[in-house]
């Protein structure tokens, strides 16, 4: 499975946008990059999953080069309820995850 | 609505017990999951299954065994409880086909004193 490098934590501010890259060198032409968000106390949520170029939905947008070796979650004019942990996630299809330990993110008034 | 459920919020056991975690799904996934996840070492994959009676190890087996023995259900069995499986043990399950989003169960959070 590709290894995975994102930030231990970022914090922000209502209102603004976060970007959260994720890096990940050795991926495998079968691999797809996808992200889940977690609350404290609950099981991780799927955000967005991608392959290459850019993905939007209602929630966020990932935004992937041309080499694939990096990946960005966008997420629009955050909120307090944004504050989680958010995991990037890179394996082929169909394959068990590795979660690593994601990035915190807290959201301030 | 798309539903896994396990069997307890929280669990209290002895070292030495026999521990049975219960996880079922309502999709008709064919994958599905068991996971540890404890403070700076994120989630950590124990066991997986891809079809009903087949399972593979994950990054950390050692000292836990798992049973699939319809396609809904999938339980987590620790032969003899440790202090140091004290953790919360998440459940998921995914489509067989595709990449797809797993989905998660509630977790259990147990403590072994």
């Amino acid at each position: 499975l590709a290894k995975t490098t994102q930030p231990i934590s970022m914090d922000s501010y209502e209102g603004q946008e976060v970007n959260i890259t994720c890096s990940h060198n050795n991926i495998a032409t079968n691999d797809y990059i996808t992200w889940y968000q977690q609350f404290p106390s609950q099981g991780p949520r799927f955000i967005i999953q991608g392959y290459k170029t850019k993905v939007t939905n209602e929630v966020a947008s990932l935004f992937i080069p041309a080499d694939r070796k990096s990946s960005t979650l966008s997420l629009p004019r955050v909120s307090l309820s944004d504050t989680a942990v958010y995991y990037c996630l890179v394996a082929p299809s169909g394959y068990a995850l590795n979660f690593g330990k994601g990035t915190s993110l807290l959201v301030t008034p | 609505d798309v539903k896994v459920t396990q069997s307890s919020r929280y669990l209290v056991k002895r070292t030495g017990e026999k521990v049975f975690l219960e996880c079922v799904q309502d999709m008709d996934h064919e994958n599905m999951f068991w996971y540890r996840q404890d403070p700076g070492l994120g989630l950590r994959l124990i066991y997986f299954s891809y079809d009903v009676k087949m399972k593979e190890k994950g990054d950390i087996p050692e000292g836990y065994s798992v049973s699939r023995e319809k396609k809904e259900r999938f339980s987590l069995i620790l032969e003899s409880a440790s202090t140091n499986q004290t953790s919360m043990y998440l459940c998921a399950s995914t489509l067989g086909t595709g990449v797809g989003e797993q989905y998660f169960g509630p977790g259990t959070r147990l403590t072994v004193t």
